[in-house]
């Protein structure tokens, strides 16, 4: 079956405009996990969702990101007044149980976000 | 959730066992081991899990140590398409639910 799509695959934008990035879970799944993934480095959690509830966002940098799920499908992660150390790979992953289960996560290819 | 520590690099030859260690000495005892890999461009890949047992899939092999501090990824026949990053992570469902905090992992490079 489909795993997790995310689009656009390639994002560039130059330094103050807005973005938005799309991740589509595999279907049925009830948790959404956005990562960060700075060259070289490993991914780093920036939020999650158990369905529509954003239970963690504990990650996010600063409050220019902002994550929702609103029907606890498609999940939009949106990053205003981009600045250059905003250029990452931002990786989505769902899970088919909620956030306290065991089951394991499934990734996307990520977005590659360059900011100019 | 405990620490890991991984070697940052291991090589293998292909058609042999691939054996990746993973030190979680202040591993709690309702801490899960989790294994991911990352092949370069792509997103991570789940590999297996454990808690206390020794557990088994069609991709690898994970060994726990009866004291819980320590663990082994084997790959039985490492291929060219092993080659990635590999990520031992310990997580503690009940506190920090089940996000990922990955590490510097340990490179694995399956040579010819």
């Amino acid at each position: 079956g489909a795993g997790v799509s995310q689009s656009p695959r390639y994002k560039v934008a130059k330094r103050g405009q807005d973005v938005a990035l799309r991740c589509d879970p595999i279907s049925g799944h009830v948790s959404l996990f956005w990562y960060q993934q700075a060259l070289g480095q490993g991914p780093e959690f920036l939020t999650y969702f158990q369905n529509e509830a954003q239970l963690d966002k504990s990650g996010l940098p600063s409050d220019r990101f902002f994550a929702e799920r609103p029907e606890g499908s498609v999940s939009t992660l949106k990053i205003q007044r981009t600045q250059q150390e905003d250029s990452a790979v931002y990786l989505c992953a769902s899970s088919l149980e909620g956030v306290y289960s065991n089951q394991p996560q499934h990734f996307g290819d990520g977005t590659r976000l360059s900011i100019l | 959730d405990a620490k890991t520590t991984q070697p940052p690099s291991m090589d293998c030859a292909e058609g042999r066992a691939a054996n990746l260690p993973c030190n979680h000495s202040t591993i709690s005892g309702n801490e899960y081991v989790y294994w991911y890999r990352q092949i370069h461009s792509q997103g991570p890949q789940y590999i297996i899990h454990g808690l206390k047992n020794n557990e088994t899939n069609e991709m690898a092999s994970l060994i726990i140590t009866e004291d819980r501090k320590s663990s082994t990824l084997i790959l039985p026949h490492a291929t060219l398409r092993d080659t990635a990053v590999y990520y031992c992570i310990g997580i503690v469902l009940e506190t920090s639910g089940s996000r990922l905090t990955f590490g510097e992992g340990t490179q694995l490079t399956v040579n010819p």
